[in-house]
């Protein structure tokens, strides 16, 4: 039964292009959504994150939307560098604090330069 | 994520041993969470803890796990009797009003 659905496991893309990671929930009471960044023999690293009351949040080069009716969040990193290489994570909680937190499988992103 | 601490960061035991895995939240934080990430696999919450109290174990597997977070001292997640299948990251985090913040991890190898 997985409530965080993430679909490929793996994505390429080119250095300075767009990388879009997909992200999609099942459980209507997720109220709070972040993503996650993991290097090899590393904790994850929280990166962005929104709120249900939002459709988009925008730190940098990330920016998440979300759209709720569709129970779908993306991460779009503008531009994709080699150094943001890593396992990328999405997870969804009930917000309000002290919650804790489904994730999705990964994705595995690689930027070649 | 600097301020959530595990130890040790690598841990090799023996079929049928016992494991013993410590997590120091972030200064200020009184809320641990476990979560442990098996080959190929997101994380996935094993227990919540404050405390001295034990606030959500519903991922906790039934027998051999258990989770303390004592008045002074680390969060302590042991696992007794070892098991191939137990081989894993095992991550503490330490939760804001939102985000969780991440340890690095104890990668527990079975053998």
């Amino acid at each position: 039964d997985q409530q965080v659905k993430q679909n490929s496991p793996s994505l390429s893309v080119q250095e300075g292009r767009i990388s879009i990671l997909n992200c999609d929930y099942t459980n209507s009471m997720f109220d709070y959504f972040l993503w996650y960044k993991k290097y090899p023999a590393e904790g994850p690293t929280f990166l962005i994150s929104i709120s249900s009351i939002k459709d988009k949040n925008e730190d940098g080069r990330f920016t998440v939307f979300l759209n709720k009716s569709a129970k779908h969040l993306s991460l779009h990193i503008v531009p994709s560098q080699p150094g943001d290489s890593a396992v990328y994570f999405c997870a969804a909680g009930p917000g309000g604090g002290s919650e804790k937190l489904v994730f999705g499988k990964g994705t595995k992103l690689t930027v070649n330069p | 994520n600097a301020g959530v601490m595990q130890n040790p960061r690598h841990l090799v035991r023996r079929r049928g041993q016992e494991a013993r895995l410590r997590c120091s939240p972030m200064k200020g934080h009184s809320h641990v969470y476990w979560y442990r990430q098996l080959p190929e696999e997101g994380l996935k919450f094993m227990v919540y803890l404050q405390k001295e109290n034990i606030i959500d174990e519903s991922g906790m597997p039934k027998e051999r796990f258990s989770a303390e977070f004592p008045k002074e001292g680390p969060s302590i997640l042991r696992i007794q009797q070892v098991v191939r299948g137990d081989s894993a990251a095992y991550f503490c985090a330490s939760q804001g009003y939102t985000e969780a913040f991440f340890g690095q991890g104890t990668r527990l190898t079975v053998v």
